[in-house]
Formats: structure tokens, C-alpha cells, sequence
């Protein structure tokens, strides 16, 4: 079983809808997690970090963390064509110098 | 400010041989660390390094290696290619956000095809 998972889609939404993607984890010590997404022919780009629990919004964007449950989500409201890209998860132990990704969520936004 | 720089972006080679891919990391950052990215396996880390040293490392073969120099750029090497080391490898620099985390920024990526 992965340390970090992530439902790899595809996932296909109309343009203006809200998106919500999500990955599960099993280690306990993570409490540092993360949101990159990456376009194609593309190296993955910092989107939302997020320490501990809690939730944190930029934008149209909002990061939700549950330590709890072990269960993380990305929403994007009013989703934009440009929004269409795999979108990764991250997680890091403090200290730790790597990230430990789940396996991404391909997204289409349709005009 | 320039981002990260990886050379070259794609790379095609026969089995049996060894690489080197290269990688330089936005001024000023010291920490640079290289995942591998396939379908099947997703990203996963390779290793890190800071000030010429490496720090940590993935549970990849002994054949994956690499180094950092006095500049901050850094190479990795593979040698006696396998048909499954082809892959994206991307490089990343870092330095600490608030709260310590580690924002990474990486780069484009090497294309590798072993073939």
C-alpha cells in the first residue's frame, strides 16, 4: 500500500463548476502538505502549502487538511479551460528533505 | 529570476550505457533534490543536496547517483541503463517557507528513453 493516495482520474468538468480533488495518507508524521499541479511537457508547480491541519484559500483555490482522517482536498471554484492540467499531492514529514507524492489527477475543464 | 534549468530536455539511449543529466537551481538556493516521474510509479525521490552534500536518499539502485558542486548546480548519473529507467527526471531547488515547510520549484524535466 502507498503512503500517499490519490485517485488518478481522469476527471472531466464544464467550465465554471467546482472541482474538488482529494488523497488519503497513511503516515501519521506528515504535517506538511502540498498541492502542485503540472502541465504537460511541464515540471510540477507549487500551487497550496499547508501546515498541520486546517484549511487555507488562495483565490479561487482552497486547500483543506484533516489530520484526523488522514485526508486532504483541493477545491477550485468557478474552474476555468486554463485550470486543465494533473494535479499532485504532496506530503513531507518535518525535517524530512523530500515529498512524498500521490500518483496526480488528470483534469479536463470543458468550454 | 531565472527558474530551474535542466540539460538536456530529452535523451534517448541503448540499454547498457549511463547518463548524466544536468540541473541548475535558481540563484541563491542551496538545496537541490531530483525525483523520477513514470505512469506507473508516479514521482519519487532520487535524492538530495545541500552544500555538496548529499542528505538524503530514495530506495532507488545503486546505479542512480549524483553530485552537487561549490555553485549549487548539480548532475545525476545513471549507469548500465534498463529499459525501466525510462522516465522524466526533474530537478528541484528549494528554500524554506514559513512554518518551515519547503516550497520546491522544479524544472522542466530530462526525457530519458532507453531503448
Amino acid at each position: 500500500q502507498k503512503e500517499v493516495e490519490q485517485d488518478p482520474g481522469p476527471l472531466s468538468v464544464p467550465e465554471g463548476a467546482i472541482v474538488s480533488l482529494n488523497c488519503t495518507y497513511s503516515n501519521s508524521a506528515f504535517q506538511y502538505f502540498m498541492w502542485y499541479r503540472q502541465y504537460s511537457r511541464k515540471g510540477p508547480e507549487l500551487l497550496m502549502y499547508t501546515y498541520s491541519s486546517g484549511n487555507k484559500e488562495d483565490g479561487r483555490f482552497t486547500a483543506q487538511v484533516d489530520k484526523s482522517s488522514k485526508y486532504i482536498s483541493l477545491f477550485i471554484r468557478d474552474s476555468q479551460p486554463s485550470d486543465s492540467a494533473t494535479y499532485l499531492c504532496a506530503m513531507a514529514v518535518q525535517g524530512a528533505q523530500k515529498l512524498v507524492f500521490g500518483q496526480g489527477t488528470r483534469l479536463t475543464i470543458n468550454p | 529570476k531565472a527558474g530551474v534549468t535542466q540539460t538536456p530536455r530529452y535523451l534517448i539511449k541503448t540499454r547498457g550505457q549511463q547518463v548524466t543529466l544536468s540541473c541548475s537551481p535558481i540563484s541563491g538556493h542551496r538545496s537541490v533534490s531530483w525525483y523520477q516521474q513514470t505512469p506507473g510509479q508516479g514521482l519519487q525521490f532520487l535524492f538530495e543536496y545541500f552544500s555538496e552534500t548529499q542528505r538524503n536518499k530514495g530506495n532507488f539502485p545503486g546505479r542512480f547517483s549524483g553530485r552537487q558542486f561549490s555553485n549549487s548546480r548539480s548532475e545525476m548519473n545513471v549507469s548500465t541503463l534498463e529499459l525501466g529507467d525510462s522516465a522524466l527526471y526533474l530537478c528541484a531547488s528549494s528554500l524554506v517557507l514559513a512554518q518551515g515547510a519547503r516550497g520546491y520549484t522544479f524544472g522542466s524535466g530530462t526525457r530519458l528513453t532507453v531503448v
